[in-house]
C-alpha cells in the first residue's frame, strides 16, 4: 500500500508570495494533520481535518490555511510567505482525529525555501 | 496537550541495549504515549505506542510507569541503523519536543 504522499518535494518562493502544498494520506485514513518542522527542532503542529472539518489549529498566523477534499486528500495554503516561513513541512495521516490506539504515518514532507 | 521533556542526545554501543526516557507529568488518564524516530531527509516514522501496560513488537519494547508520568523506549540490540532523533508524545499527539538524537556508535 502506497503511504502518505505529499507534493512537490522541494520549492522555492519569494517573499511576499504565496504556496499551496499537497497531501495524499494512506487509503483508509480520514484524518490529516499538518506539522512545520524548522531545523533542528521538532515539528509544530499547524492544523488537523477529519472528514473534511478542521479539528485543531495551532498557533499559526491567519496566513496559513488548509482544507481537506472528500477524497480525504489535503492542501495547504501560505499566504504573504516571510522568510521565516522556510521550513520542512509535513502531512500525517491517521485513521482518528485523535492519537487514542491509531498512530500518525507521516510524508517525507515538503521542503519550502524562502527568499 | 500533554508536555513531554527528553534528553537532548544520548550516545550508545551497536548491539547494547538502550533505553530512551520520556517525563510526561501532564498526561491525561485515557491519552496513549507515543515513540516516532526521525531519519535524516525523512518524516517521523512510528515506533510503538501504549496506554498503561508495557508494550512490544518488532522494533522496540516500551515501558511505561506505574504513575504514567514518564516512559522509556528500550531497543534491545541498537544498530547504525537505529541513529536517528526519537521522539514522545502525549495527548493528541499534536505536540513534539524536541527529540532525543541518539548516536551509534560502531
Amino acid at each position: 500500500d502506497a503511504g502518505v504522499t505529499q507534493s512537490p518535494t522541494h520549492l522555492i518562493k519569494t517573499r511576499g508570495q504565496q504556496v499551496t502544498l499537497r497531501c495524499s494520506p494512506i487509503s483508509g485514513h480520514k484524518s490529516v494533520s499538518w506539522y512545520q518542522q524548522v531545523l533542528g527542532q521538532g515539528p509544530q503542529f499547524i492544523f488537523q481535518y477529519y472528514e473534511k472539518e478542521e479539528r485543531g489549529r495551532g498557533n499559526f498566523p491567519d496566513r496559513f490555511s488548509a482544507r481537506q477534499f472528500p477524497n480525504y486528500s489535503s492542501e495547504l495554503n501560505v499566504n504573504a510567505l516571510l522568510l521565516g516561513d522556510s521550513a520542512l513541512y509535513l502531512c500525517a495521516s491517521s485513521l482518528e482525529p485523535r492519537q487514542l490506539q491509531s498512530p500518525l504515518h507521516f510524508g517525507n514532507g515538503t521542503r519550502l525555501t524562502v527568499t | 496537550d500533554a508536555k513531554t521533556t527528553q534528553p537532548n542526545s544520548m550516545e550508545s554501543n551497536e548491539e547494547e541495549p538502550v533505553h530512551l526516557p520520556c517525563n510526561h507529568s501532564t498526561i491525561s488518564g485515557t491519552d496513549y504515549i507515543h515513540w516516532y524516530r526521525q531519519l535524516p531527509s525523512q518524516g517521523p516514522e512510528y515506533v510503538i505506542h501504549g496506554l498503561t501496560s508495557n508494550v512490544n513488537n518488532r522494533m522496540a519494547s516500551l515501558a511505561i510507569a506505574e504513575d504514567r508520568k514518564s516512559s522509556t523506549l528500550i531497543l534491545h540490540r541498537a544498530t547504525l541503523r537505529d541513529a536517528a532523533v526519537y521522539y514522545c508524545t502525549g495527548g493528541n499527539m499534536l505536540t513534539f519536543g524536541g527529540g532525543t538524537r541518539l548516536m551509534v556508535k560502531p
